[in-house]
């Protein structure tokens, strides 16, 4: 079946402008989870989706980011005012249950530059 | 929250060697804890996993150690092949939590 889809696959941006990546999760997966990854280095935890719950949002690094998910499913990852240290590839993952119990299967990410 | 330490960072072995990457966390909590490999441009892919319950997993060439007490758990890949050559990450969470990743190991192989 289809798998975690993320668009665009790349997006270029200037500094101070705001930006809008999408993730479209495997169909019935009640977990999503939003990931960055800087060049060379390790996954590193954003924000994270489970049902209706309200979302854990502990690994967001400033109040310029934001991401809602839609109905369940569909999730959009908002930077406002973009700066340079935003530059990553942005990563979406889901999983058919939470935690320990959900294997977390990855799209193919967004690679952000902003210049 | 979790942290998760990995180590070594590089790792670079000849063809037919074995390989050991391991990983320590710090929440005793925790009770997953999955490895993923990571090829050049593309997406994590999730290679082995293990649950708190067990303290060894095995499938084919790879193999996942858990020491529950010592919180740490290790990946071994033996016979190792040019086409394992990649960017590995473990993880660790517990119910309910996003996965907390390692900083990530990048093997080679050499032929």
């Amino acid at each position: 079946g289809a798998g975690v889809s993320q668009s665009p696959s790349n997006k270029v941006t200037e500094k101070g402008k705001d930006v809008e990546l999408r993730c479209d999760p495997i169909s019935g997966h009640t977990a999503l989870y939003w990931y960055r990854q800087s060049l060379g280095q390790g996954l590193e935890f954003l924000i994270y989706f489970q049902g209706n719950s309200a979302p854990d949002k502990s690994g967001l690094p400033s109040d310029r980011f934001s991401a809602e998910r839609t109905g369940g499913s569909v999730s959009t990852l908002t930077i406002q005012r973009t700066q340079q240290e935003d530059s990553a590839v942005y990563l979406c993952a889901s999983s058919a249950t939470s935690g320990s119990r959900g294997t977390q299967y990855f799209g193919p990410g967004t690679r952000l530059t902003v210049l | 929250g979790e942290n998760v330490e990995q180590h070594p960072s590089t790792l670079s072995v000849q063809e037919g060697d074995s390989a050991v990457i391991k990983c320590t966390y710090s929440d005793s909590a925790s009770n997953y804890f999955p490895w993923y490999k990571q090829e050049l441009g593309k997406r994590p892919q999730l290679i082995i996993d293990i649950r708190s319950n067990v303290g060894e997993k095995k499938d084919q060439r790879i193999a996942v150690t858990l020491n529950k007490t010592a919180k740490h758990f290790s990946l071994h890949i033996t016979e190792t092949q040019p086409e394992d050559s990649a960017v590995y990450f473990c993880a660790a969470n517990q119910a309910g939590t996003a996965l907390i990743f390692g900083k990530g190991t990048t093997l080679s192989v050499s032929s």
